[in-house]
């Protein structure tokens, strides 16, 4: 079965700029979720799907990050404007469904510099 | 806010040794538990999980330990090899939360 996809790997961008990262859950997997990993630490979630819903956002910076997931499949998550410290991995993981007990898939990342 | 953390933050084995690799957590309220492997430039990657009626799992050269009563989580790893050799996390959901809380990870050296 193939795995989670995002795009790009990398991305390189200055501060104020924008930027957005795409990701393609595992087909059939109607939870996707969107971490945030900075260097040296384990991922936080910032955003959690359920289909094309939003179950919990909490961690979301509002005020300059947004993802949406408008047709229940792929998700996009955008950075405007970008700051210093988003220099991070994100990743986007899914699973077949939420909650307690689910194993989460995790796609390979996209590493965003920001100078 | 309560979270998952690790004792060590790395661990040099050699090849063919037993690792152990342990986790503290702190919310009571946690009832699922994961380990996962990460490796350089990837995403991480499920290893072994185990829910809080259950003190211990053994899979493939892998068994997790939980101990609830000091809140205590650990991976050990038999007959490590250089594949081994990640950064390795523990996570946790509380009941009825949808969040998979990480902690910081512990990297693993595998020494030839």
């Amino acid at each position: 079965e193939a795995g989670v996809a995002q795009s790009p790997r990398y991305k390189i961008i200055e501060k104020r700029q924008s930027v957005a990262f795409w990701c393609n859950p595992i087909s059939g997997h109607a939870t996707l979720y969107w971490y945030q990993q900075i260097l040296g630490q384990g991922p936080k979630l910032l955003i959690q799907f359920q289909n094309n819903g939003v179950v919990d956002d909490s961690q979301l910076p509002k005020d300059r990050f947004s993802a949406e997931r408008l047709k229940g499949v792929d998700s996009t998550l955008k950075i405007q404007p970008a700051k210093l410290e988003d220099s991070a991995v994100y990743l986007c993981a899914s699973s077949f469904f939420g909650g307690s007990g689910y194993e989460q898939y995790f796609g390979p990342g996209t590493r965003l510099t920001v100078t | 806010g309560e979270s998952v953390g690790l004792h060590l933050p790395t661990l040099s084995v050699q090849e063919g040794d037993n690792s152990i690799i342990n986790c503290a957590y702190s919310n009571s309220a946690s009832d699922y538990f994961i380990w996962y492997k990460q490796e350089s430039g990837k995403g991480p990657q499920f290893i072994i999980d185990i829910r809080s009626n259950m003190d211990k799992r053994q899979g493939q050269r892998v068994t997790v330990l939980l101990n609830k009563t000091v809140k205590h989580l650990s991976l050990q790893i038999a007959a490590t090899q250089p594949g081994d050799s990640a950064v390795y996390f523990c996570a946790e959901s509380g009941a009825g939360s949808y969040q998979l809380t990480f902690g910081k990870g512990t990297k693993l050296s595998v020494i030839p």
